[in-house]
């Protein structure tokens, strides 16, 4: 049963980078052909896709935030992790990494793809920009 | 960006009752890539519906989906007083991926 389990500074101060880790247990990072993403919910508010990353490494990013986001991956320690730099107020937020489920089959000659959504999530953790 | 909107903000209802939630999009989704999550306070979201109709594992059977093109929707048959929760829509049908701003469902 995969787990995940976010790590990461609860208070960062305005213009600095935002880091944090996404430790996942029970399964891989590695798995084709998983997506591994970023969500945000700042406090009162909806969810907020900030990027992910697929199991071989490319990256898709969300364009209100992409020239300041990055997502990459540890395979050698099964996690992955994200930076935001030149944080402010608005960053502010619950931020959770969840695994968006891929499988791939072959039918009619072809492989085909369903995505299962994002079915496992880590509990969250609170980033405050102050 | 596809932009899903969502209706009604709040839905006050009584336990026992069918709730519909109502998720349009601002261009076609390819409904293999729309998804229902739940999620309660201070909790993760969690997935209740994956490519519009099928319900994830261990989801119970009075949750159902249905829709297509740009309208798609919720359906809790009889609510249970686990229900009570916000819940949002999401698509992948093309990036970024977008949520719903969220649906409400209250206690009346």
């Amino acid at each position: 049963q995969v787990q995940l389990q976010e790590s990461g500074p609860g208070l960062v101060r305005p213009s600095e980078t935002l880091s944090l880790t996404c430790a996942v247990s029970g399964g891989s990072v590695n798995r084709a052909y998983d997506h591994w993403n970023w969500i945000r919910q700042p406090p009162g508010k909806g969810l907020e896709w900030v990027g992910a990353l697929d199991y071989r490494g490319s990256t898709s990013y969300n364009p209100s935030l992409q020239s300041r986001v990055t997502i990459t991956a540890a395979t050698s320690k099964n996690q992955f992790s994200l930076k935001l730099t030149s944080v402010t107020a608005a960053d502010t937020a619950v931020y959770y990494c969840a695994r968006e489920r891929v499988e791939g089959h072959f039918r009619g000659g072809r492989r085909v793809y369903t995505n299962y959504g994002m079915d496992v999530w880590g509990h969250g953790t609170t980033v405050i920009v102050s | 960006e596809i932009v899903l909107t969502q209706s009604p903000g709040t839905l006050s209802l009584s336990p026992g009752v069918r709730a519909t939630l109502s998720c349009r999009a601002s261009q076609s989704v390819d409904s293999k890539y729309l998804f229902w999550y739940q999620q309660k306070p201070g909790r993760a979201p969690r997935l209740l519906i994956y490519g519009t109709s099928n319900r994830a594992t261990g989801v119970p059977d009075r949750f159902s989906g249905s829709g297509s093109g740009t309208d798609f929707t919720l359906t809790i048959s009889s609510l249970e007083p686990e229900d009570f929760a916000v819940y949002f829509c999401q698509q992948f049908s093309s990036s970024p991926r977008t949520f719903g701003q969220g649906t409400k469902v209250e206690r009346k």
